[in-house]
This record gives structure tokens, sequence and C-alpha cells, in this order.
């Protein structure tokens, strides 16, 4: 099993719908979880960190369900510009090696 | 501030050859790291260096050796590539205690 896991998708979702994805991750031990973006041929960019209560940024809520070891993504009111894949990323340890998703795309359509 | 710079952007070896991947960045942080991406997994950690003059290995780390030459540069060389080695590189820093980490372009390496 895959330490954290994502599905690849592809998301195909039209312009100002909602969508949610969530990441699955196997060692109840991790500590901090984030969602990075990556467009196209370009390298990775955090979007958010995730925080235990849940944490919100204009159109993006992160939360973490700890008890089932999942934590989920949801983009309100989806724009063009959020076609991109949203990888999810756990760190499992105090030398801040991070666990990397294989991530999901995501396109939106016009 | 031009962030975390890579060189070179595109390489192609043929099996046996040797190169230095080239890592740079003007934010003065401590940690940086070299990532491979790979398609339909996850990036993974070859090495890092959690401060100037430490290294240590990662996930993945056989066929690579790195130098933390100063705070700024992390040079990622791979003595006799192989094949299984095509791949996306990317390298990354990260100040003490905040947790971005920040990327550089990547090297897209193909070996043949």
């Amino acid at each position: 099993r895959k330490e954290v896991e994502q599905d690849p998708g592809p998301f195909n979702v039209p312009e100002g719908a909602t969508v949610a994805f969530n990441c699955t991750y196997s060692n109840s031990a991790s500590q901090s979880f984030f969602w990075y973006r990556q467009d196209c041929r370009k390298e990775p960019k955090l979007l958010m960190s995730v925080y235990s209560s849940g944490n919100e940024d204009g159109r993006f809520t992160a939360q973490l369900n700890r008890a089932s070891q999942y934590i989920s993504l949801l983009i309100r009111d989806s724009k063009l510009s959020d076609s991109a894949t949203y990888l999810c990323v756990v760190l499992m340890d105090s030398n801040y090696q991070l666990i990397w998703g294989a991530g999901t795309k995501l396109i939106i359509k016009p | 501030n031009a962030g975390v710079t890579q060189t070179p952007k595109f390489q192609v070896l043929k099996t046996g050859q040797s190169m230095t991947l080239q890592c740079a960045q003007d934010m003065n942080h401590n940690s940086m790291y070299w990532y491979r991406q790979d398609p339909g997994m996850g990036l993974r950690l070859i090495y890092y260096s959690a401060s100037e003059g430490t290294t240590d290995k990662g996930e993945v780390p056989n066929g690579y050796n790195v130098s933390r030459l100063n705070k700024r540069e992390f040079s990622l060389r791979l003595e006799s590539a192989a094949p299984s080695q095509t791949s996306v590189y990317f390298c990354a820093s990260r100040e003490q205690g905040i947790d971005e980490q920040y990327f550089g372009p990547g090297t897209r390496l193909t070996v043949t």
C-alpha cells in the first residue's frame, strides 16, 4: 500500500462548480499535512497547510480527519485557472522528510 | 530575488555518462532537497541537507551523490547514468521553522 494515496483523475469539472478530492495516508504518526499545486511541466507550489481544525483560504477549504486518516480539498466556484494537478503531502518525521502523493489532475472546462 | 534556480533545464545523456545538476537559492534558507518525479508517482526524496556542511540520504539515494558547496548551493551528481534515472529532478529549499518548500523549475533528464 502506498503511504499517500490519491485518485489520479482527471476530474473534469465545469467552470463555477464545486469539486472535492481526498487523500489517504497510511502512517497514523504523520505530523503535518499540505496541499501543493503543480501546473503542467512546472514546479510544485504550496497551496495550503492543513490544520487539525481545518482551514479556509478564499475558495479553498482543507480538512483533516485523523481518525480515518485522510485529508480533503474543496474548491468552490472553480475557475479555469484552477486547472492543475493537486499534490497531497504528509510530513513524517522531525527531519522534515515529506511523503508525496502522485497527485489528482483537475481540468476546469468553460 | 530569483528564488531557487536549477541548471540545466534539459539534458540527454548516454548510459554510463556522468553529469552534475546544479541548484542555488538566494533566500538564505538552511535546508535544501533533491527530488525526482516520475509519471504516476509522487516526488521522491533523493538527498537532503538540513544545513550547510551536512547531507543525508532520502528515499532513493542509490546512483547519486550530493555536495552542499555552501549555504546557497546544493549539487546532485550522477556518476554513471542509467536509463532508470530518466526523470524530472527538482531542487527545493526551506527556511528552518517554516513549512513551505520552495522549488526550482526542474531539470528534465533523459538517459538513453
